[in-house]
């Protein structure tokens, strides 16, 4: 059982540059969600979906854009890479957002130069 | 929005101590969750906490909510090195997750 994956584990970007994050779980988990840590502010949450075709805005949803077309997957994409996004990036899924716990993803450790 | 806060940020504290770490939170939220986080790691969940005084223990952890006062407690019996990780606390509001900006803890021996 993979539980939650997340590629790359590290990447660095140029400012301007775009790319993509992903995430595949295989729990049949209905509830998705990216976060970003930073130092000194723990998780914030950056977009969530609660099934496939339907996601929507966290804290911090600038700059970023989601979807999610199969119940596996939830990539995250960054349109314009911009130095302030340089941060770790968790993936997170749950059976439900209500009652259960959340499993993460390794995270992904991006620079933006 | 929802604010959480813990305290304390850091934590050095001796094997065979007691500790509590507290999580408060702004506004109405009836499920809190605990997890840890080793350095360089993910997140691993330790608790879900789903109603007013609701307990849970696991080893020398215990967790508690009290959702009149908006006050998630960790409670550390007995300390041990392999709890040195950073602890975080999350409120739900919605289908949105708030967290705390995480206690580092430090067992020393």
């Amino acid at each position: 059982n993979a539980g939650v994956t997340q590629t790359p584990k590290f990447q660095v970007l140029k400012t301007g540059q775009s790319m993509t994050l992903q995430c595949a779980q295989d729990m049949n988990h209905e509830y998705m969600s990216w976060y970003r840590q930073d130092p000194g502010m723990g998780l914030r949450l950056i977009h969530y979906s609660v099934g496939a075709g339907i996601t929507d805005q966290g804290e911090v949803p600038n700059g970023y854009n989601v979807s999610r077309s199969t119940t596996e997957d939830f990539p995250l994409r960054l349109l314009s890479a911009a130095p302030s996004q340089t941060s770790v990036y968790f993936c997170a899924s749950s059976y439900s957002p209500r009652n259960t716990e959340a499993f993460f993803g390794q995270g992904t450790r991006l620079t933006v130069v | 929005e929802l604010k959480v806060e813990q305290n304390p940020l850091f934590l050095s504290m001796q094997e065979g101590k007691n500790y509590t770490i507290y999580c408060n939170y702004s506004t109405t939220s009836d499920r809190l969750y605990w997890y840890r986080q080793d350095p360089g790691k993910s997140l691993e969940s330790l608790f879900v906490l789903l109603s007013n005084g609701a307990v849970k223990q696991e080893g020398r952890l215990m967790a508690s909510l009290d959702t009149k006062a908006r006050l998630s407690t960790l409670h550390i019996t007995a300390a041990v090195h392999d709890l040195s990780a950073t602890y975080f606390c999350a409120a739900r509001k919605g289908n949105q997750f708030y967290f705390g900006t995480g206690t580092s803890l430090t067992v020393i021996p």
